[in-house]
């Protein structure tokens, strides 16, 4: 079974541009989770798909969105980019199998803001 | 909310001995997931354990094993016979309903 995979791996933007990031989940996984990482606040989270629906989200501002579609495949929106947004873009696939409730991630996006 | 607690910021091991990683959270609720993840210098968050609260049973996965102590609300986490390759940022983490929170990480180093 294939892993999580993220797309871009790394990229470079200029303060107020915008980005956005993919993900495609575990073959299977309906349910989509965005984090990010820096060094200062460590793990947060951002927001969670689950068929296509926002089921849950995290305190950032509403610059960040993100979606999820039909396939399962997910994208995270940055607008407006700030220096403070340089960070590492985690993306998780789950499900719960039986009692079972199982989170993997990918390998992330290392997003630059210049 | 949900809190979970890593209060060892670094630790290190000689390689081959045992470890022991702490991990306390706070919670009310009496059925939710404990989860420890390894993230090496690659980044990539790897899943290394996971325990249900509803089974009393410590979950054991090869060199890898937990002490759940549910009623204290602690989760550690031993890692036996320790390899170079475990050298990472550990994490313990907190799943109940839509509410998935992670502590602040372990620097774990590996002596040779």
């Amino acid at each position: 079974k294939a892993g999580v995979t993220q797309t871009p791996r790394y990229l470079i933007k200029t303060r107020g541009q915008q980005v956005t990031l993919s993900c495609s989940p575990i073959s299977g996984h309906r349910s989509v989770s965005w984090y990010q990482q820096t060094p200062g606040q460590g793990l947060q989270f951002l927001f969670e798909y689950f068929s296509e629906t926002q089921r849950n989200k995290g305190n950032f501002p509403g610059r960040f969105s993100g979606r999820q579609f039909s396939n399962s495949r997910s994208e995270m929106n940055v607008s407006t980019l700030e220096l403070g947004d340089s960070a590492l873009y985690l993306c998780a696939s789950s499900s719960w199998t039986g009692h079972s409730y199982e989170q993997y991630f990918g390998p992330g996006t290392r997003l630059t803001v210049t | 909310a949900q809190t979970v607690t890593q209060s060892q910021p670094e630790m290190s091991v000689q390689e081959a001995e045992t470890v022991t990683l702490s991990c306390t959270y706070d919670t009310s609720e009496s059925d939710y997931y404990l989860f420890w993840y390894k993230q090496p210098p690659s980044r990539q968050m790897i899943l290394v354990i996971r325990q249900e609260a509803y089974k009393q049973q410590n979950a054991t996965e090869n060199r890898f094993s937990v002490n759940f102590q549910k009623a204290a609300k602690s989760f550690s986490l031993k890692i036996s016979d320790s390899q170079l390759g475990d050298a990472a940022m550990y994490f313990c983490a907190y799943h109940y309903g839509q509410n998935f929170v992670f502590g602040p990480g372990t620097r774990l180093s590996v002596l040779p």
